[in-house]
């Protein structure tokens, strides 16, 4: 069975400083895996999906991850903070029913805060 | 385009009550899902449709129904609201094809 750990609940970083968000994930195949944001009060937004092509997947906004199986990580990284980057984010994985559909399963969330 | 819609934005039952919550889409998309949201917990699947007239159980089904009668809607219900499932719910929807899901804004439901 697949499963998704998120190793930090919390992360907190000053304006202007890189971002590091962690996520290791289990898949007895070669899986597809996304990062979603989710601002408060909102739904939930794509910010980057790895399916298999190139392993340094960039994403809107100025995020990337880093597709790294022989360490079963996916991490999501910025460069530089922003206040607007508060948020929730969920690390993904894909796993398929015999249904023939993508079903996702989500870690249990990081929550990061953004101090000026 | 809206996109994916959900209603209602809040709802707040008393135990024993029953209520349905609609979602709706508008990008002609084949699967749709509702999940739960609880804190610490990340999103579980309820319930999920892989095409109109078709409902399939996710990973926390117990306590709910749903109904897919036309393609662009796909319906949630408690029949008889316990505690347990106060929750954010949030509806999404696929076109089946690499795996991105497209969430709608959420519905908070406090039952008391």
């Amino acid at each position: 069975a697949q499963s998704v750990t998120q190793l930090d609940s919390h992360v907190s970083v000053s304006e202007g400083t890189p971002v590091l968000l962690r996520c290791n994930y289990s898949s007895s195949y070669s899986p597809s895996l996304f990062w979603y944001v989710q601002h408060p009060n909102k739904g939930l937004q794509l910010l980057l999906k790895y399916t298999s092509a190139a392993t340094l997947v960039k994403g809107i906004n100025g995020f990337e991850a880093e597709f790294k199986k022989s360490e079963t990580s996916f991490h999501l990284t910025k460069p530089s903070a922003h206040m607007s980057d508060a948020a929730e984010y969920f690390c993904v994985v894909s796993d398929r029913f015999s249904g023939g559909y993508n079903k996702l399963i989500f870690g249990a969330g990081t929550r990061l805060a953004v101090h000026p | 385009n809206a996109g994916v819609t959900q209603t209602p934005k809040f709802r707040v039952l008393k135990t024993g009550q029953s209520m349905t919550l609609l979602c709706a889409q508008d990008m002609n998309h084949e699967y749709m899902y509702w999940y739960r949201q609880d804190p610490g917990m990340g999103l579980r699947l309820i319930h999920y449709s892989v095409g109109e007239g078709t409902t399939a159980k996710g990973e926390v089904p117990d306590g709910y129904n749903v109904s897919r009668l036309k393609k662009q809607n796909f319906l949630l219900g408690l029949e008889s609201a316990a505690p347990s499932q106060t929750s954010v719910y949030f509806c999404a929807s696929s076109s089946g094809l690499g795996g991105e899901q497209f969430f709608g804004p959420g519905t908070r439901l406090t039952v008391l």
